[in-house]
């Protein structure tokens, strides 16, 4: 079936940088772009950028511009979240998402803690 | 960027209720809106596409309306598995922002 699995939950400290996959399986990778989407603890769906798993572009929100950065592989049909400069606003659930909406990974927990 | 309007934040409801929950964006999208719904702990899950269509498999107490700025979510007769948070978004325009989520409890 059609699904999306994430890697688990990270701990890292103020400053550091964290890389959260994203493993599609049951459908073609390079056919759908990938979404990033954060929530923190008690709040709504934050939308962080996209990537287009064929061509390797990207979009980032104005708010991630210069700490993220979306990739893939597409031989092993994965796709990557990595945002550095850590700080403890960043404490959330990360999720990756499939174009249109309808596929989601169950999300990884980011924890930044000193 | 299109900023996402979503009211009311929380409501109450007895079970078999109709239930309303409205979404205004900012600027003319079109039909580009999703709806989800998220319980506790899982990731969110779309309902509706492109304003009023239904997502394979969702009941058909979920419907959704609207185009241009302004849409709305209902649910024809609210039942106890529908207890979740509700969001929009929308997808005319990058970034495809979401609406602030509506919680929906059984009263």
């Amino acid at each position: 079936q059609v699904q999306l699995v994430q890697s688990g939950a990270e701990v890292k400290k103020p400053g550091a940088s964290v890389k959260v996959s994203c493993k599609a399986s049951g459908y073609t990778f390079t056919s759908y772009d990938i979404n990033w989407v954060r929530q923190a603890t008690g709040q709504g769906l934050e939308w962080m950028g996209w990537m287009n798993p064929n061509s390797g572009n990207t979009g980032y929100a104005q708010k991630f511009q210069g700490r993220v950065t979306m990739t893939r592989n597409t031989s092993i049909s994965t796709a990557y979240m990595e945002l550095s400069s850590l700080r403890s606003e960043d404490t959330a659930v990360y999720y990756c998402a499939r174009d249109p909406g309808n596929v989601w990974g169950k999300g990884t927990t980011v924890t930044v803690s000193s | 960027d299109i900023q996402m309007t979503q009211s009311p934040s929380s409501l109450s409801a007895s079970v078999g209720d109709r239930v309303t929950i409205t979404c205004q964006a900012s600027q003319d999208i079109s039909n580009y809106l999703n709806w989800y719904q998220q319980k506790p702990g899982k990731a969110p899950k779309l309902l509706i596409y492109d304003a009023s269509n239904l997502e394979t498999g969702v009941p058909s107490r979920f419907s959704g309306s609207g185009s241009g700025t302004d849409f709305t979510f209902t649910i024809s007769s609210l039942q106890p598995e529908d207890i979740a948070t509700y969001y929009c978004q929308q997808y005319d325009n990058l970034p495809p922002f979401f609406g602030g989520g509506t919680k929906v409890e059984i009263k």
